[in-house]
């Protein structure tokens, strides 16, 4: 069955330090990956995509992520983080099956210290 | 351009009762999906609509039910509510074959007692 596991529920990072957030995903082939940002009361916001091509994409305000697949993995980084990136994150894997369906995963909560 | 719109933002309902949720798409798209996120955890996908038919259905009871009308809009009902059902709704839209090219709407919060 298809999976995303994000093992972290939350990291806090200093203001100005880099971060990675890791996700980990189970499918038979290569689907679509997906970063999704998400602040308090608010819908979700995608920050990028993979499909195919380079591994390494780059997304809104920043941020990065590189498909691994030997790992299975499509972890989400910035070099700097700003004290607005405090916010839920969620990876998520879109596939073709008679339509297209997204799973997410659990999220990680993203705290910045001043 | 107006994106995916939702109404209600916030409802209160009572156990057993039943509610019905509503979604207009971003223009041009003709594909609506609906994912229930409970607090705390990521959106899980309920059901996605095309040409007024259910496509796709996640792993949720018949207690939840939709609609989708001539002009893409979309409803999602849920009958014999449960406090479990308490989480904030969301709706997403795209073009049929570009499904992954998702917006999604703000969300109603609905609150079970």
């Amino acid at each position: 069955a298809q999976s995303v596991t994000q093992p972290d529920i939350h990291i806090t990072v200093s203001e100005g330090a880099s971060l990675e957030l890791r996700c980990n995903y189970s499918y038979g082939a290569t689907p679509y990956l997906f970063w999704y940002v998400q602040s308090p009361g608010q819908g979700l916001q995608l920050l990028l995509k993979y499909f195919s091509g380079d591994t390494l994409v780059q997304g809104i305000k920043g941020f990065e992520a590189e498909f691994k697949r030997s790992q299975s993995s499509f972890n989400l980084r910035k070099p700097s983080v700003h004290w607005s990136d405090a916010a839920e994150y969620f990876c998520a894997v879109g596939f073709n099956t008679g339509g297209f369906k997204t799973i997410f995963g659990a999220g990680t909560r993203l705290f910045v210290k001043a | 351009d107006a994106g995916v719109t939702q109404s209600p933002t916030h409802l209160i309902k009572t156990r057993g009762q039943q509610v019905t949720l509503r979604c207009s798409p971003k223009s041009g798209h003709d594909t609506v999906s609906w994912y229930q996120q409970a607090l705390g955890q990521g959106p899980q996908f309920i059901f996605q609509y095309y040409e007024e038919e259910e496509r796709q259905r996640g792993n949720f009871p018949d207690r939840f039910s939709g609609h989708q009308f001539p002009n893409y809009s979309s409803e999602l009902n849920v009958n014999a509510l449960l406090l479990g059902d308490s989480a904030l709704y969301l709706c997403a839209s795209s073009l049929i074959g570009q499904g992954y090219e998702q917006y999604f709407g703000p969300g109603t919060r609905l609150t079970v007692t």
